[in-house]
């Protein structure tokens, strides 16, 4: 157990619908970052949040949104989702957020939510 | 747009052998570098990381080298495990994002 939370661990829905996916973070951290992962591709960056605040973007669609909780805690928003959409959704949280160079910021990932989009 | 990638997507190993996993990056303004093992149905798990300003670092059974004259990094495993068995994704930090490589599929045979 890596100590980020993340649910549904599996979620299946039709295209046009919407989900939200849930992730609670390490206790002590306060980024929280999102990346999916398609069956051909790597791990794509979605967006990141600090302490409530985003703090970064990546190839996050506009039908796609995030926020960061006062407890810290995220949810990524999906909505009218096509079939492309059908991934694994990973959340990572670490103490301080990304910077070059430094080791503290090392992510720490949870084991992923399956969306299947019928 | 740069990016990191791996040069090969799978990689066959004798149990017991040593694997040798490498990365080829194209930014060469990144500046800190990890390597990440993914078991299947489980998130990315940290394994070893190195900064731009070192050659080589060591860990358990495992060394990162960089050479950032040709911008390259692997990851070497020594006496490779079944329980190596997993994908693995060399990532770098840069403009204060953590972005991915394709990843490396590693099968160790028995």
């Amino acid at each position: 157990d890596s100590g980020v939370t993340q649910t549904p661990k599996h979620l299946i829905t039709a295209t046009g619908q919407r989900v939200t996916l849930r992730c609670s973070p390490r206790s002590g951290d306060l980024s929280v970052y999102w990346y999916q992962q398609s069956l051909d591709q790597g791990l794509q960056f979605l967006i990141q949040y600090y302490n409530g605040e985003e703090r970064a973007k990546g190839n996050i669609l506009e039908r796609f949104s995030a926020q960061q909780f006062p407890d810290l805690h995220s949810e990524l928003n999906l909505s009218s989702l096509e079939l492309g959409d059908s991934a694994l959704y990973f959340c990572a949280s670490s103490v301080v957020p990304v910077a070059g160079g430094s080791g503290a910021n090392v992510l720490t990932f949870g084991a992923g939510s399956r969306l299947t989009v019928l | 747009g740069e990016s990191v990638g791996l040069h090969l997507p799978t990689l066959s190993v004798q149990e017991g052998d040593n694997s040798i996993i490498n990365c080829a990056y194209s930014n060469s303004a990144s500046d800190y570098f990890i390597w990440y093992k993914q078991e299947s149905g489980k998130g990315p798990q940290f394994i070893i990381d190195i900064r731009s300003n070192m050659d080589k670092r060591q860990g358990q059974r495992v060394t990162v080298l960089l050479n950032k004259t040709v911008k390259h990094l692997s990851l070497q495993i020594a006496a490779t495990q079944p329980g190596d068995s997993a994908v693995y994704f060399c990532a770098e930090i840069n403009d204060y994002k953590l972005s991915f490589g394709a990843g490396t599929t590693v099968t160790v045979r028995a």
